[in-house]
């Protein structure tokens, strides 16, 4: 399953909402589609997984949502150390895949 | 606390083997998967397979199929990625991961450079 987010790059200011999309080629289950966030330097942290159920200890500004091909990443309101590189993951079909990624930049 | 420790960055020259570490800590290592994830230089997140401690049991991408192994020594809790033969384009970070699904819990990764 191929997975294509939107856009590339998401240039905004702190404060300002974020709406990141992940679009998987075929249909995926909501229970198996997560997101990450990277930081330069740093392995992937997990924020969602089943599509919408927060990792533990992410803030509850981060949410997800949607289902079949479509799935949305939105984070309320950016914090300064929101600033990073974006990934959904699907992990319902043989092998799990990742989308290339969609980074948020400060404006 | 669940931690996952992963061998140094290496250096190596293409046609070289590599072997690189995984050491599980703060819980059951045979209980759970353990994976692999390439990075390659500024590109996105590959899953490249994953291995069952507890009996062995492994399962690769069809892309790394036949160019890495994975394996694991349930004795000393450690996970292991190996290389027969490097090639340039094998340069990148490599993560493991515990779960066969979503991964909370990630090790710091190994920058593995092939370079002549």
């Amino acid at each position: 399953i191929v997975l294509t987010q939107s856009p590339g790059t998401l240039s905004l200011s702190p404060g300002e909402r974020a709406t990141l999309s992940c679009r998987a080629s075929q249909s995926v289950s909501s229970t198996y589609f997560a997101w990450y966030q990277q930081k330069p330097g740093q392995a992937p942290r997990l924020l969602i997984y089943g599509a919408s159920s927060r990792a533990t200890g992410i803030p509850d500004r981060f949410s997800g949502s949607g289902s079949g091909t479509d799935f949305t990443l939105t984070i309320s309101r950016l914090e300064p150390e929101d600033f990073a590189v974006y990934y959904c993951q699907q992990y319902g079909d043989s092998p799990q895949t990742f989308g290339q990624g969609t980074k948020v930049e400060i404006k | 606390e669940v931690q996952l420790v992963q061998s140094g960055a290496e250096v190596k020259k293409p046609g070289e083997p590599l072997k690189i570490s995984c050491q599980a800590s703060g819980f059951s290592f045979t209980n759970y998967w353990i994976g692999w994830v390439r990075q390659m230089p500024g590109k996105g997140l590959e899953w490249m397979g994953i291995i069952y401690p507890g009996d062995s049991e492994t399962r690769y991408s069809p892309s790394f199929q036949g160019q890495v192994t994975i394996s694991a020594d349930k004795s000393i809790s450690t996970a292991y990625l190996q290389w027969s033969s490097l090639k340039a384009s094998d340069t990148a970070v490599y993560y493991c991961v515990r779960g066969s699904t979503y991964s909370y819990y990630w090790g710091q990764g190994t920058l593995v450079t092939v370079s002549s």
